[in-house]
């Protein structure tokens, strides 16, 4: 398995307080990616890195910020967390195809279970 | 736009053959992918389409019809662990940004 954790792994925390969820890996993979699940909306992009200091915003990135500050920590922050954001949060890695076989396949970790009261 | 639409649950028969399909359209499309997810688990990989045809991995084929914004995920000989969600994702022109759809719920029956 990709050495791809996730910190905290359950959190409940209070509306309007900011929230920050940690990705960890070891991999040295160059792309970090956020999405957050949701019943019927599966897995949607938040925020997403290609390398240090490099991000972008995904499909649903409102109220979510990120940073990557050295390539094996991917935060993501919610500035004033709201009911809205209780959901499921992936981290997910993958790197640029190098040997024969290879594709852009993304290593998820073990998500965070975030639930805003 | 983009649209990834696929079945949203199935039921099938410990050791039947069942075919989940995903139809997209998407404005970059650089490959297909398929992942597994049990419940409560995180998304798996299991394969990837770049070119039009079938490619076969064990209990598992995959095909891409490009021209026709079409996927299929082919499960054979299935066990009741096959029970879970497939998710059926585009990858963008560029490489990295992957898109999903909402997945279909597979139930395994005895």
């Amino acid at each position: 398995d990709a050495g791809i954790t996730q910190s905290p792994r359950h959190k409940v925390t209070e509306t309007g307080t900011p929230v920050t969820l940690r990705c960890h890996q070891t991999e040295n993979h160059r792309y970090m990616y956020w999405y957050r699940q949701d019943p019927g909306h599966g897995l949607r992009l938040i925020h997403y890195s290609y390398g240090v200091k490099d991000t972008d915003k995904g499909e649903v990135s409102d109220g979510y910020s990120v940073s990557r500050s050295k390539t094996e920590d991917f935060l993501l922050t919610l500035e004033s967390a709201t009911s809205s954001q209780t959901s499921v949060y992936f981290c997910a890695i993958s790197e640029f195809p190098r040997l024969a076989g290879d594709t852009y396949e993304q290593y998820f970790g073990p998500g965070t279970r975030l639930t805003v009261t | 736009g983009q649209n990834i639409d696929q079945p949203t649950e199935m039921t099938a028969t410990e050791g039947a053959i069942v075919q989940i399909n995903c139809t997209y359209q998407t404005s970059g499309f650089n490959g297909l992918f398929w992942y597994q997810q049990h419940a409560g688990e995180a998304p798996t990989f299991l394969s990837y389409n770049v070119l039009d045809g079938l490619e076969e991995k064990g209990r598992f084929s995959s095909f891409l019809s490009r021209s026709k914004g079409y996927s299929y995920l082919l499960l054979k000989e299935l066990q009741m662990k096959d029970s879970a969600s497939y998710l059926c994702a585009v990858l963008h022109t560029g490489g990295f940004k992957t898109i999903f759809g909402a997945g279909t719920r597979l139930f395994v029956k005895a």
